[in-house]
């Protein structure tokens, strides 16, 4: 089993629609959560961080954490053709970067005009 | 301000050629990191620096060599590499050095946009 788990999509769905990507890890060391949105042959940019359990909400996007499920989620409200995107999620134990991020494969998103 | 820039953008290189990736950062963080990516993959860790220091190689041919010469700077120098070497270069950086702990605000990992490089 893979430590974290991401379905690659695609994902497509109209303008408009409310998009929800998940993922889900095995590691219980993981505290810090995030995502990464990248366009095609960019690099990741940093979308959302959580730490622990709980939501965060910023603009159109709320980044959602349950520990106890091992499970987390990114809404994206109101979406745009300009969503579309990989959506990388991340994860690491400590809070700083440098003890290094655990990546899902990423999710295709596409937002049909 | 959040910014890592990447020279060159692109790179197209003959298998005999030494060339070399150039990453920097003035946001005063401890630690850089090197990434290959592939098409439709994640990410993947080669070199982590802490404090100018080579804290991780995850087992990258010694073609690859990393360079640290200040804290804002990091250099990937190429040589004789293989067509399967093509991809994605992605440079980091964060906040907190390798085996801190951070009270701050948030810190991860921010990325630069990327060298895509190709071998012929």
């Amino acid at each position: 089993q893979k430590e974290v788990e991401q379905d690659p999509g695609p994902l497509s769905v109209p303008e408009g629609a409310i998009v929800s990507l998940n993922c889900t890890y095995s590691n219980s060391a993981f505290q810090y959560f995030m995502w990464y949105r990248q366009y095609s042959r960019k690099g990741p940019e940093l979308l959302m961080y959580t730490y622990s359990s709980g939501n965060k909400e910023d603009g159109r996007f709320t980044a959602q954490v349950d520990k106890s499920s091992k499970y987390i989620s990114l809404f994206i409200r109101d979406s745009q053709p300009s969503d579309s995107a990989t959506y990388l999620c991340a994860m690491s134990g400590t809070g700083g970067g440098a003890d290094g991020l655990t990546f899902g494969k990423g999710t295709h998103l596409i937002i049909q005009p | 301000d959040t910014e890592v820039t990447q020279t060159p953008k692109h790179l197209v290189m003959g298998m005999t050629n030494k060339k070399s990736l150039k990453c920097e950062q003035h946001m005063g963080h401890r630690a850089m990191y090197w990434y290959k990516q592939k098409a439709k993959k994640p990410p993947e860790l080669m070199f982590v620096y802490s404090y100018e220091k080579l804290s991780i190689n995850e087992s990258v041919p010694s073609r690859f060599s990393p360079e640290c010469p200040n804290s804002s700077l990091l250099n990937l120098h190429l040589h004789a590499l293989q067509p399967e070497d093509s991809a994605l270069y992605l440079c980091a950086s964060s906040q907190v050095g390798q085996g801190e702990t951070w009270a701050g605000a948030e810190d991860t990992q921010y990325f630069g946009p990327g060298t895509r490089l190709t071998v012929l």
